[in-house]
Parts: C-alpha cells; structure tokens; sequence
C-alpha cells in the first residue's frame, strides 16, 4: 500500500530538548516535503526536497532542519524547540512532475512544547 | 500578506445543495491543487489544474483554473454529508520553486443532513 509514515503521531516535550520527527515513503517519490499547520495560518511549507542530497527552504524553516541522505527518508529535526514550535506537522511525497494526481500527505504528528 | 485567499471561510450547508468555493491571488501560478482535509487527518488531494481555463470534473466536484492562472473555483453539485472537511488550494508560483507550495487558509464545509 502505497503511502507515508510519520513517527511519533503525538509527543509533548520540554523547551531546548532536541527531537526528530521521523517521514519515510515507499513510492519512490523524488520530492518530499514538511509542513506545519496552525489555527489561523493554514498550512505553511518549512522545508522540501527535490531529490536525495537536494534540500530547499519553504515558507517558515527558522528553527529547523532537515536531511535527505535517502530517497525514502526526510527526518525533521528541532534543535532547540521552543513553545512557538507547538503545532501539528504533515510529511509530503510526491513524483518529480506535479501534474501527475499522486501527492501523499502523511498522518500527522501533533507536538506540544513546554 | 496571504498569496492565495480562499472563500468563503466557512460555509453550511443542507444535503442537496450546490456550492462554489474560490481561490484567489493577485500572483500566476504554475499550477494549482485542491485538497479535502478531514480532522486529525493529513490532506487529500483531489486534483491538480494546469492550464489557464481548465475544467476538471470529479463525480460532483467541478474545478476550474482561471485563464490568467491566478484563480480557481471549485463546484459541488448536490452536496452530501461526506463532502464535509476543510477544502484547501495550493500551487507553486509561476516562475518559482516547483517544490515550493502555497497554501490557501482553506474553506470549512459542513454538510447537513
């Protein structure tokens, strides 16, 4: 089956405590991506990938990082988070070409900061 | 500054209704994408327009891409209460990133029975 993983579905951490959120795909997708979505602000792109070692920043990447050493894996990675990081975070994949009608967002994981 | 506004924000309705929700910008882009998100779950997408004055039709779901590609509405036809969720535009600007994705705030439908 088709589709993308995201692990932990759901963590509560503390400010300053380094965390990774994992995002793995089994499509064979060139292009991944991370997004978080916020009451008011709709969904933001932080980073995206257009192919393995190939890594760009989206909208809001200040306080990220990502890697993409892979095809099939995109880790995000807080170095240091802080509450304004709390917020529910979606994994993309899709093939190189957007037209085609195949982009998977994965399930979510939903971060809460203290 | 939003890039793509949607309308409306909120819209309910009863089942057997048609509606049309809009995606807006002042900017071209290269292509735009709705999407159906249902709560605690990620996005759905449903379909992708790519040239300006494009109509795509899914069962009762009618898209169309404006001819200077920079709106898109989407149409349902006779709406049921599985049409409920936040539908949501997106595309990358013309002349940008492909990879880079502009997202719409979204338009919140509910569909009574």
């Amino acid at each position: 089956e088709a589709q993308v993983t995201q692990n932990p579905r759901y963590l509560i951490t503390v400010t300053g405590k380094k965390l990774t959120v994992t995002c793995s795909q089994n499509m064979n997708h060139e292009y991944m991506s991370w997004y978080r979505q916020d009451p008011g602000l709709g969904l933001r792109q932080i980073y995206y990938s257009m192919n393995v070692e190939v890594t760009d920043k989206g909208d809001v990447p200040e306080g990220y990082k990502v890697s993409r050493k892979e095809k099939r894996n995109f880790p995000l990675i807080l170095e240091s988070p802080s509450p304004n990081q709390t917020s529910l975070y979606f994994c993309a994949s899709r093939p190189r070409t957007l037209a085609q009608e195949t982009q998977y967002f994965g399930p979510g994981t939903r971060l809460l900061v203290l | 500054t939003q890039l793509l506004e949607q309308s409306p924000q909120f819209l309910s309705i009863q089942e057997g209704e048609n509606l049309t929700v809009y995606c807006n910008s002042s900017s071209v882009f290269s292509s735009l994408q709705w999407y159906r998100q249902e709560p605690g779950e990620g996005p759905v997408l449903l379909v992708t327009v790519v040239t300006g004055g494009e109509v795509k039709k899914l069962k009762r779901l009618t898209f169309q891409f404006g001819d200077a590609r920079k709106d898109s509405s989407l149409h349902i036809t006779a709406a049921q209460p599985g049409d409920t969720g936040l539908y949501l535009c997106a595309g990358p600007l013309y002349g940008g990133s492909q990879g880079n994705l502009i997202f719409g705030k979204g338009t919140k439908l509910s569909v009574k029975p």
